[in-house]
């Protein structure tokens, strides 16, 4: 199974908007609403931000919102800030009991 | 509070097996409805699912490593093991553990992940 699509960086200004996507095939992402999003700061664990495409956990900011349309995913984050600057990583289930990670962004706050 | 924590060796001699454990605390891994997961990271790359176990016993392994791996439960400890085995440089990376969410199919709870680096 290939890793989801992901572009390699993403940038913005402060308080601007920025979208990174996510694609996959029918078999992940397209055929079932199991993606998830995480953001890994350096040398830390990875943080669950988004799952089931856009349901939000408790804790996470509201700046942070998921979609999804065909076979991609996306995530978007409102009103950078300095601190969402870290990698991020889509995840989709498969029917086939495997999970499957995305390629991962780096988002530069500028 | 969830906590998972990763022991194991930090370095592992290629052909050798890697045994690593998650302890996990703030929850019983006999929970229904949670499945518990090794993710691994090479360094500076992106995060590779390598499998799960319920614990019944039942896993799930990815099929690039199923036929090195096994992932092994103990209640008892509240805790879960991964073997991998005829280990080989590619296999340097950080293994994280993590808490899966059963039905609803993501990661709530992480390890902080441990290095382990395959050399001679």
């Amino acid at each position: 199974q290939s890793a989801l699509t992901q572009p390699a960086s993403v940038s913005g200004s402060p308080g601007q908007s920025i979208t990174i996507s996510c694609t996959g095939t029918s078999s992940y992402v397209g055929t079932y609403n199991l993606v998830s999003w995480y953001q890994q700061e350096p040398g830390k664990a990875p943080k669950l931000m988004i799952h089931e495409v856009s349901k939000r956990p408790s804790g996470v900011s509201n700046r942070f919102s998921g979609s999804k349309s065909g076979n991609t995913a996306s995530l978007t984050i409102s009103g950078l800030q300095a601190e969402d600057e870290a990698d991020y990583y889509c995840c989709s289930y498969a029917s086939t009991n495997i999970y499957v990670f995305g390629t991962g962004t780096k988002v530069t706050v500028l | 509070q969830v906590q998972l924590q990763e022991s194991g060796p930090g370095l592992v001699k290629p052909s050798q097996t890697l045994s690593l454990t998650c302890t996990v605390s703030g929850a019983s891994i006999s929970s229904s409805g949670y499945y518990w997961s090794w993710i691994r990271q090479h360094p500076g790359k992106g995060l590779d699912w390598i499998g799960n176990i319920y614990y019944s016993g039942s896993t799930y392994y990815n099929p690039s490593l199923e036929s090195r791996l096994a992932i092994s439960v103990d209640t008892s400890k509240n805790q879960f093991s991964l073997k991998l085995r005829f280990l080989t440089a590619a296999d340097t990376a950080v293994y994280y553990c993590a808490r899966e969410k059963g039905g609803d199919y993501y990661f709530d709870y992480w390890g902080q992940g441990t290095l382990v680096t395959v050399s001679s």
